[in-house]
């Protein structure tokens, strides 16, 4: 069953443009990860946000968590042509030993 | 360097041909999954592992099984492939539960039954 629900299914932005992808889930967690997957390849871990944690930076990546309103935002700040692929939230809900993903947003960067 | 390795990479096999799915990795990680991934369904969990000897179902285990004799290994095994069993198939393994850790992910297996 997915958790997450990712906003929008897909996104086309020109290089240097920022990238916003939001992700909205149902049940309490520990924390949210978000990843990226190149087509048809692994997904790659980009960052954790715990569930006491409201931002967190990696490089161009900012994630915000707002676990009142259960939601992450993925914002990847001037975007590469290399940016390009699937991006994926991810839930630990305590509920089993598993991560829950969503559906994902896919992102065209544009050069 | 820290990996998550699956064999093979793309696999197409006949109906009720047994076949099993290669997982290891170098990381010394206790917990070990497997999923597999459909367009419109996204990622969906099919069993898991806690450590050695350790496993457990996931969201959609049938047809499936899994053995955890070492660590650092976690086959997947399809007794009978079905057509409905066709998709591409992922590897992960991590520190623990998720914890405050991400998944480590293999590079997929595209699986075709025919």
């Amino acid at each position: 069953s997915q958790q997450g629900e990712e906003d929008p299914q897909a996104l086309s932005i020109q290089e240097g443009e920022n990238a916003t992808m939001n992700c909205s889930y149902k049940t309490s967690i520990n924390n949210l990860q978000w990843y990226r997957q190149n087509s048809g390849r692994g997904l790659v871990h980009l960052i954790l946000i715990r569930s006491n944690e409201r931002e967190k930076h990696s490089g161009r990546l900012r994630v915000t968590l707002d676990t009142s309103k259960k939601s992450s935002s993925l914002l990847i700040t001037a975007s590469r042509a290399a940016d390009t692929a699937s991006y994926f939230c991810a839930t630990d809900a305590f509920q089993g030993n598993k991560l829950v993903f969503g559906a994902g947003t896919i992102l065209r960067v544009k050069s | 360097e820290a990996q998550v390795t699956q064999n093979p990479r793309y696999l197409i096999t006949v109906t009720g041909k047994k076949l099993t799915v290669t997982c290891s990795q170098n990381m010394n990680h206790e917990y070990m999954s497997w999923y597999r991934q459909d367009p419109g369904l996204g990622l969906r969990q099919i069993y898991y592992s806690m450590n050695v000897e350790v496993t457990d179902k996931g969201d959609v285990p049938e047809g499936y099984k899994v053995s955890r004799k070492e660590k650092r290994n976690f086959p997947l095994i399809l007794e009978s492939p079905s057509p409905n069993q066709t998709s591409l198939y992922f590897c992960a393994s991590s520190f623990v539960r998720t914890g405050n850790y991400g998944y480590t992910f293999g590079s997929g297996t595209r699986l075709t039954v025919v």
